[in-house]
């Protein structure tokens, strides 16, 4: 079964540029996460997709950031226009079933961000 | 006071021996908690769920404690390929899944 896939695994930009990232989650997880790795801090909630659905985007971290998940299969989170501060490892992570606290979440491989 | 918050290390251990993580969570409401590990440069994978009662597998064990308000890892009988870092995750309300993570600890097993 093929895990979580991000593309791209790098990304270099200016400030001021559009990027684009996109996660496919496990086939038929209708859970999607995004997350994020800033340097030297710890993994931080950005928001949570249920089917196409924003279920909770209080991790956003303001309104350059447009996260979409059309027809509830893949996502794309774009950043725009980005800034420094904006550099790290975005992470996608997928899980099945909403209603189970303990439900595993598996995670892409990130996508690393780099803001010049 | 950060939601999680566990040592940063390195733990620096000899192979073969016993090391043992903390992680203290500031919600004492949490209903869920986990331990993931994460190699250099890739992602979180999940180590073991932590349940009240306790779980072991194969030479980890997991450990909760209400009370205190922290989860514990130990791991017997280190091997190199146990060196990673090690997140602990929580999830804070027991219903959908918005977890939250500690910085990771370091474990580093030299030969």
């Amino acid at each position: 079964e093929a895990g979580v896939t991000q593309f791209p695994s790098h990304s270099v930009i200016e400030k001021g540029q559009t990027v684009t990232l996109r996660c496919d989650p496990i086939s038929g997880h209708d859970n999607l996460y995004w997350y994020r790795r800033v340097m030297g801090k710890e993994i931080k909630f950005l928001l949570h997709f249920v089917k196409e659905s924003k279920q909770d985007e209080s991790g956003m971290p303001n309104n350059r950031f447009l996260a979409e998940r059309t027809g509830g299969t893949y996502s794309t989170l774009k950043v725009q226009p980005a800034e420094l501060e904006d550099s790290g490892v975005y992470f996608c992570a997928s899980s099945q079933d909403l209603h189970r606290a303990t439900d595993t979440q598996y995670f892409g491989p990130g996508t690393r961000l780099t803001v010049l | 006071r950060k939601e999680v918050e566990q040592d940063p290390g390195p733990f620096n251990v000899p192979e073969g021996a016993t090391v043992a993580f903390n992680c203290t969570y500031s919600n004492s409401a949490s209903q869920s908690f986990f331990w993931y590990r994460q190699d250099c440069r890739k992602e979180p994978k999940l180590l073991m769920s932590v349940y009240s009662s306790g779980n072991e597998d194969g030479r980890f064990t997991a450990q909760l404690n209400r009370a205190s308000q922290y989860i514990s890892l130990l791991i017997r009988d280190s091997k190199l390929s146990d060196s990673a870092t090690y997140l602990c995750v929580v999830n804070p309300s027991g219903g959908y899944q918005k977890v939250t993570f500690g910085t990771g600890t370091k474990l580093q097993v030299i030969p």
